[in-house]
């Protein structure tokens, strides 16, 4: 079983607010992603992570940012929320194996920005 | 960028039919995943499959590389496999998951 982690699992905010979406795992892993999902739509890539010091941006353009202090924490922030980003936030964290990697999902964050 | 597109968008059966599920791609890919987003919204790794055929319990997944394609079967179906199945490839040029946009299973008792 995966070992990951998202808090909160459900945010209502307003708009202009700042928050952070948080996700841990405790597998150890160094590949991190946040992935952005409408409801019943495809998940699209919009942060990612090889290790430590480590932040790409991905194929979808998001106002969010994130970070990798440690190995197990990569936080996503939202300098001022806007309704655009309601959403659902997915976390998901990876190892390289024999054959290649699987990515496990946390729970998800469910945003909602009036 | 690689396409990926999923059949049928929809699909509504009867507990115990069985089903098949399609997965095209437009580009040779590393890799191809099957997942399973259950009603609450959890995801789950179903088969990591490139190519050839797996099995697991009443699932199991065909992916032939050659004609960019894969394909989810699932038998006996039971209302707990309800939920969105999605196919995700690897992009060989950055190694990204790109992902379809899901068939939705509901299975009625």
């Amino acid at each position: 079983e995966a070992d990951i982690y998202q808090t909160p699992r459900y945010l209502v905010i307003g708009t202009g607010k700042k928050i952070t979406l948080e996700c841990s795992q405790t597998m150890g892993h160094d590949k991190m992603y946040w992935y952005q999902q409408d409801p019943g739509m495809e998940l699209h890539l919009i942060h990612y992570s090889y290790g430590v010091n480590s932040t790409e941006k991905g194929d979808l353009s998001s106002e969010s940012t994130v970070s990798r202090i440690r190995t197990e924490h990569f936080p996503l922030t939202l300098e001022s929320a806007r309704p655009s980003h309601t959403s659902q936030y997915l976390c998901a964290s990876s190892e390289p194996t024999q054959p290649r990697e699987t990515q496990y999902f946390g729970p998800g964050t469910r945003l909602l920005v009036l | 960028g690689i396409q990926v597109e999923q059949s049928p968008p929809d699909l509504i059966l009867q507990e115990g039919a069985n089903s098949t599920l399609r997965c095209n791609f437009s580009d040779s890919v590393n890799n191809l995943q099957w997942f399973h987003q259950n009603p609450w919204g959890q995801l789950i790794n179903l088969f990591y499959i490139p190519s050839g055929t797996k099995q697991n319990g009443r699932l199991s997944a065909t992916t032939v590389a050659t004609e960019r394609y894969s394909l989810l079967y699932i038998s006996s179906s039971q209302t707990t496999d309800s939920g969105v199945y999605f196919c995700a490839v690897e992009q060989r040029s950055n190694y990204q998951l790109i992902w379809g946009a899901g068939t939705k299973l509901i299975i009625k008792p």
